[in-house]
């Protein structure tokens, strides 16, 4: 099993401000990785996928980048909808998709 | 609008029985693979079951294996997850996604909760 470890747990930050999320895979993944953005009483939505590509209506704010086992998702300037729970996906274990244990973005 | 609604969540007792479904509308439903990831209640996102856009294929966490099963009605755009002997620990909100291969799980329903208690 592909383990996914987010870090950190928790980041707070204002809005306007730059945020910085890591996910690393216990074994390379290569591109095949998605993020996921969840607010709480709310089902996740699909932000990126395979690791740097916007998924449709996604701002442009949002980025992600990396391979192998190492990638980020980068918020270049934080609104204030932006504050929820950020998860990684490995999509390279057909179809058992893993997922990191999360990331809190709150309001500092 | 593409959606997914899911439905058949409720209390039930540890050992018990509970079918949960999940609509598809908006799309050509069998087309598509199909997932249940679940929720504990303040804790992360847990793929459960996928199931090929045919039903051919099917594959469960271990966590669940031996225990649920999986299945869909393409006639009928729906999902189906059938989970028997059940436990505390899988209590949850159970959401029913949508996989897009090469982009992810793209469409996802509200959830339905499952709460296994005695």
């Amino acid at each position: 099993e592909i383990v996914l470890t987010q870090s950190p747990a928790t980041l707070s930050l204002s809005p306007g401000e730059r945020a910085t999320l890591s996910c690393r895979a216990s074994q390379s993944v290569s591109s095949y990785l998605a993020w996921y953005q969840q607010k709480p009483g709310q089902a996740p939505r699909l932000l990126i996928y395979d690791a740097s590509n916007r998924a449709t209506g996604i701002p442009a704010r949002f980025s992600g980048s990396g391979s192998g086992t190492d990638f980020t998702l980068t918020i270049s300037s934080l609104e204030p909808e932006d504050f929820a729970v950020y998860y990684c996906q490995q999509r390279s274990n057909w179809p058992q998709y893993t997922f990191g244990q999360g990331t809190k973005l709150e309001i500092k | 609008e593409v959606q997914l609604v899911e439905s058949g969540g409720g209390l039930v007792q540890p050992g018990g029985s509970l079918r949960l479904s999940c609509a598809a509308s908006g799309f050509t439903f069998s087309s598509y693979e199909m997932n249940w990831v679940r929720q504990a209640p303040g804790k992360g996102l847990e793929w459960v079951s996928y199931i090929s856009s045919s039903g051919s294929t099917i594959y469960y966490a271990d966590s669940v294996k031996g225990r649920f099963t999986i299945s869909r009605d393409n006639a009928k755009n729906s999902l189906y997850l059938q989970m028997n002997s059940l436990r505390a620990e899988d209590t949850a909100v159970y959401y029913c996604a949508r996989d897009t291969p090469l982009l992810g799980m793209d469409v996802w329903g509200q959830g339905t909760t499952v709460t296994v208690s005695s």
